[in-house]
């Protein structure tokens, strides 16, 4: 399976502070997508960053991608309560015709 | 507001009845996707209409049924269901550029169904 797993499970810090989640995944892929869930909603795509790059920005969210070890981190820079969510990453296959599949989530919690 | 829109938020039925979820797209994409979301467990994958072809997981059980009848309009049709599958379910749809290759997924707000 492609699926991702997030680490960790979940993530407490204060307001200010950067919030790290890592994937891993198992197999290649042509891209690897994050995206956030607020409780009860629907998920919210973040950024996606294609198996040629290294490392991607999109205001306060940096992404990593290390296709050698097969993982990628998001970086929250000066967190705030509102980014309190779930944060999924998602997979996208080598293989023609694979679909995007999701890991588990890291619940992240910023406290005021 | 994503412009994919679903009803009905929340459902709750009995294991024999027969209801439909129902999803709408405002975003001229051409692949809509129906994602089952229980507790605990990562986003299941559960149908796929991309370029009017449907492509569906196999290990969903027949008691879901999904119907596209255009490629703005994805349902789920709901028949006998248990309560196992009591979950989240979210419609998203997507631009493919080419067949099988997923871009950025737009999601609706999802349906929450309680099977008593």
């Amino acid at each position: 399976s492609q699926q991702g797993e997030e680490d960790p499970q979940a993530l407490s810090i204060q307001e200010g502070e950067n919030a790290t989640m890592n994937c891993s995944y198992k197999t290649s892929i042509n891209n690897l997508q994050w995206y956030r869930q607020n409780s009860g909603r629907g998920l919210v795509h973040l950024i996606l960053i294609r198996s040629n790059e290294r490392e991607k920005h999109s205001g306060r969210l940096r992404v990593t991608l290390d296709t050698s070890k097969k993982s990628s981190s998001l970086l929250i820079t000066a967190s705030r309560a509102a980014d309190t969510a779930s944060y999924f990453c998602a997979t996208d296959g080598e293989t023609s015709g694979s679909r995007l599949t999701f890991g588990e989530g890291t619940q992240l919690t910023v406290n005021p | 507001e994503t412009g994919v829109t679903q009803t009905p938020r929340h459902l709750v039925m009995g294991m024999t009845n027969k209801k439909s979820l129902k999803c709408e797209q405002h975003l001229g994409h051409n692949a809509m996707y129906w994602y089952k979301q229980s507790a605990k467990k990562p986003l299941e994958l559960m149908f796929v209409y991309s370029l009017e072809e449907r492509v569906e997981n196999n290990s969903v059980p027949s008691r879901f049924s999904p119907e596209c009848p255009n490629s703005s309009h994805l349902f789920l049709h709901l028949h006998t269901l248990q309560p196992e599958d009591s979950a989240l379910y979210l419609c998203a749809s997507s631009q493919e550029v080419l067949a099988g290759r997923t871009g950025e997924l737009f999601f609706g707000e999802g349906s929450r169904l309680t099977v008593l």
